[in-house]
């Protein structure tokens, strides 16, 4: 089992430019978010889907479009980068609540920084 | 508006003593609370959780105590060992079909040889 995994780890953007971050799980898992951390801001969240086809907002939204084409991918999008964009971005996925009561398992992050 | 809050930004223990991280929230509807271990580079990791029927919660070194009256939960690691260096982040969860988890900002942790 892969678990949480992130495609890419690294990308250095410009203001203005688009990029699609891609984020996958072997685990049959129902739930999948997005998170960007910041620092000395924890981390929060953007988007989130409670199933294929699914998605809803976060506390952070702002600049993003999500899209859950199939259960096991989760892409994160950003049409047109800021530099208050620049962040660590965090996918994570868990069963829905009940069956792993909240668990989230996160991949290792995607570093982006847009100049 | 900061739902759960950790007020410190740091902690510097000597090995074998114990580590005590705090955790304070202000939603009475949080139910669940979890906390998670991150290293440079690498995703955050699930350490313990904890129901808000239980006042406390224990796993090898590790345990955590909640106190719904103070809105206020705690990690203990006894005994810290240098492989505990690492930012750990205390989350919150109310019961809903969501299973949105509200995160505080972490405390960074650091055990001394």
């Amino acid at each position: 089992n892969a678990g949480v995994t992130q495609t890419p780890k690294f990308r250095v953007l410009k203001t203005g430019q688009s990029m699609t971050l891609l984020c996958a799980q072997d685990m049959n898992h129902e739930y999948m978010y997005w998170y960007r951390q910041d620092p000395g801001m924890g981390l929060r969240l953007i988007h989130y889907s409670v199933g294929e086809g699914t998605t809803a907002k976060g506390e952070v939204p702002d600049g993003y479009n999500v899209s859950r084409l199939k259960k096991q991918n989760f892409l994160l999008g950003l049409e047109s980068a800021a530099p208050s964009q620049t962040s660590v971005y965090f996918c994570a996925s868990s069963y829905a609540p009940g069956r792993g009561a909240y668990e989230q398992y996160f991949g290792p992050g995607t570093r982006l920084t847009v100049t | 508006d900061q739902q759960v809050k950790q007020n410190s930004p740091s902690l510097s223990v000597q090995e074998g003593r114990i580590s005590i991280l705090n955790c304070d929230y202000t939603n009475s509807m949080f139910d669940y609370f979890l906390w998670y271990k991150k290293y440079p580079a690498e995703g955050p990791t699930f350490l313990i959780s904890i129901s808000s029927i239980k006042d406390k919660n224990e796993d090898g070194r590790f345990t955590v105590f909640l106190n719904k009256s103070a809105k206020h939960l705690s990690l203990h690691i006894v005994p810290s060992q240098p492989g505990d260096s690492a930012v750990y982040f205390c989350a919150a969860s109310a019961t809903s079909n969501t299973g949105k988890l509200i995160f505080g900002q972490g405390t960074t942790l650091q055990v001394k040889p």
